[in-house]
C-alpha cells in the first residue's frame, strides 16, 4: 500500500505571495493532518481534515488555511507569506479520528523557503 | 491543553550502548503516547506506541514504557546501531481527540 505523498516536496516563495501544499494520504484513510515543523518550535498542529470539513484547529493566523476533498486529498495554503513561515509542512493520515484507536503516518513533507 | 517535556535533547551513544529518551506530559486524561523517528528529509516514522492500559511494550530492540502515576514515558533502544541515527520525537494525545502533541525532539548520534 502506498504511504502518504505530499507535493511539491521544496518550494522557494517570496514574501507576500501565497502557496499552495498537496496531500494524498493512504488510501481508505479518512483523516488528513497537517503540522508546521521547525527548529524552534518542534511539530505544531495546524488543522485537521476528516469527511471533508475541518475538525480542529491549531494556534495559527487565519492565513492558514486548508480544504479536504471527496477523495480525501487535501491542500493547506499559506496567503501572504511571511519569512517565519519558512518550514517543513507535513501532512498525516489515519482511519479515524480517536488517536487512541489509529495511529497516525506522516508524509515526506514540503520543504517552504520564504525569501 | 496538553504540554510534552522531552529530554536529552540530544545524545551521543557508542554502537552496541543503549540509549534512553525520557518524556513528561501534563495532562492526567492522556492516554495514547507514540514515539517517531524522522530521519534527515523524511517525515517522522511511528516506530512504537503505548496505551495506558499497559505499562510496558516491546518490539525488538525498542520498548517502551509508561508510568501514569508520575505522568513519564521512556523509549529504550538496545544494541544500538548506527542506523538507529536521528531525531526521536514522543506524543501525546488522549480518547476522543485526533491531535497528538509532540516533544521538541532527540538527536540521537550512535558511533561506530
Amino acid at each position: 500500500k502506498a504511504g502518504v505523498t505530499q507535493t511539491p516536496r521544496y518550494l522557494i516563495k517570496t514574501r507576500g505571495q501565497q502557496v499552495t501544499l498537496s496531500c494524498s494520504p493512504i488510501s481508505g484513510h479518512r483523516s488528513v493532518s497537517w503540522y508546521q515543523q521547525t527548529p524552534g518550535q518542534g511539530l505544531q498542529f495546524l488543522f485537521e481534515y476528516f469527511s471533508e470539513t475541518q475538525r480542529n484547529k491549531g494556534n495559527f493566523p487565519g492565513r492558514f488555511s486548508g480544504r479536504q476533498f471527496s477523495n480525501s486529498r487535501s491542500e493547506m495554503n499559506v496567503s501572504t507569506l511571511e519569512l517565519g513561515d519558512s518550514a517543513l509542512y507535513l501532512c498525516a493520515s489515519s482511519l479515524f479520528r480517536d488517536r487512541v484507536r489509529d495511529e497516525q503516518y506522516f508524509g515526506p513533507g514540503t520543504r517552504l523557503t520564504v525569501t | 491543553g496538553e504540554n510534552v517535556e522531552q529530554h536529552p535533547s540530544t545524545l551521543s551513544v557508542q554502537e552496541g550502548d543503549s540509549a534512553v529518551i525520557k518524556c513528561t506530559y501534563s495532562d492526567s486524561a492522556s492516554n495514547y503516547f507514540p514515539w517517531y523517528k524522522q530521519e534527515l528529509g523524511k517525515g517522522p516514522q511511528l516506530i512504537i506506541d503505548i496505551r495506558s492500559n499497559v505499562g510496558e511494550k516491546k518490539d525488538q530492540r525498542i520498548a517502551v514504557t509508561l508510568n501514569k502515576t508520575a505522568k513519564h514515558f521512556s523509549l529504550h533502544i538496545t544494541e544500538t546501531q548506527p542506523e538507529d541515527s536521528a531525531v526521536y520525537f514522543c506524543a501525546a494525545s488522549k480518547t476522543g481527540y485526533s491531535t497528538l502533541t509532540f516533544g521538541k525532539g532527540t538527536m540521537l548520534l550512535v558511533s561506530p
